[in-house]
């Protein structure tokens, strides 16, 4: 059972590019996270998906940032008009069910590098 | 919102001491305390949790305890080895929004 795949794992843009992240979850999970992280500190929510909606966006940048979570396929994290404080780490998590508790299973995350 | 703070933010200790880090966390409303451990350039794995009708965990080398009254918890880790050392988060929330504390550095000295 393969864990949650991200890609790319390296990217290199250019600002005013744009971004797109990748993540397919756990076989059997249905539920999504976006969290970023910053050099040298924690991981900051972004958004959480379930299939086809967005179910808390709180996280996320009101501008440039956007996600889904398409019926097949992948979550897609778009990044558009990058700027160099967009930098960071990606990490995608996933979940097998709604819960109020529950493990995270992350991916091995997305490094976005914006020159 | 929920807001984490997490100390120290480095730690080292001699292989085979007893590590501690400590969190607060604001919302009375979180109810999940999850710990988790990231090697450099890896993924945050999950080495423990414990749930807000629960006050103390242990598995092996590891612990966690909570006050819920106090608002805050711990992470202790025993006979630690090497291979121990690592970035440690700790967070609170629920699996839906969890907030991550800033990191402890934990350095074990061989």
């Amino acid at each position: 059972n393969a864990g949650v795949m991200q890609n790319p794992r390296h990217l290199v843009r250019r600002r005013g590019q744009e971004a797109r992240l990748r993540c397919s979850p756990m076989k059997g999970h249905s539920h999504v996270y976006w969290y970023r992280q910053l050099p040298e500190e924690g991981l900051k929510f972004m958004v959480y998906l379930q299939k086809e909606n967005i179910i808390d966006e709180s996280g996320m940048p009101k501008e440039r940032f956007s996600a889904e979570f398409p019926k097949e396929g992948p979550s897609i994290l778009r990044i558009q008009q990058v700027v160099r404080g967009d930098s960071a780490a990606y990490f995608c998590a996933s979940s097998p069910q709604e819960s109020n508790t529950g493990e995270l299973f992350f991916g091995e995350g997305s490094r976005l590098t914006v020159l | 919102g929920e807001n984490v703070e997490q100390h120290p933010s480095t730690l080292s200790v001699q292989e085979g001491d007893s590590a501690v880090i400590k969190c607060t966390y604001s919302d009375s409303a979180s109810n999940y305390f999850p710990w988790y451990k990231q090697e450099l350039g890896k993924r945050p794995q999950l080495i423990i949790d414990i749930r807000s009708n629960v006050g103390e965990k242990k598995d092996q080398r590891i612990a966690v305890t909570l006050n819920k009254t106090a608002k805050h918890f711990s992470l202790h880790i025993t006979e630690t080895q090497p291979e121990d050392s690592a970035v440690y988060f700790c967070a609170a929330g629920s699996a839906r929004q969890l907030t991550f504390g800033s990191g402890t550095q934990l350095t074990v000295l061989p």
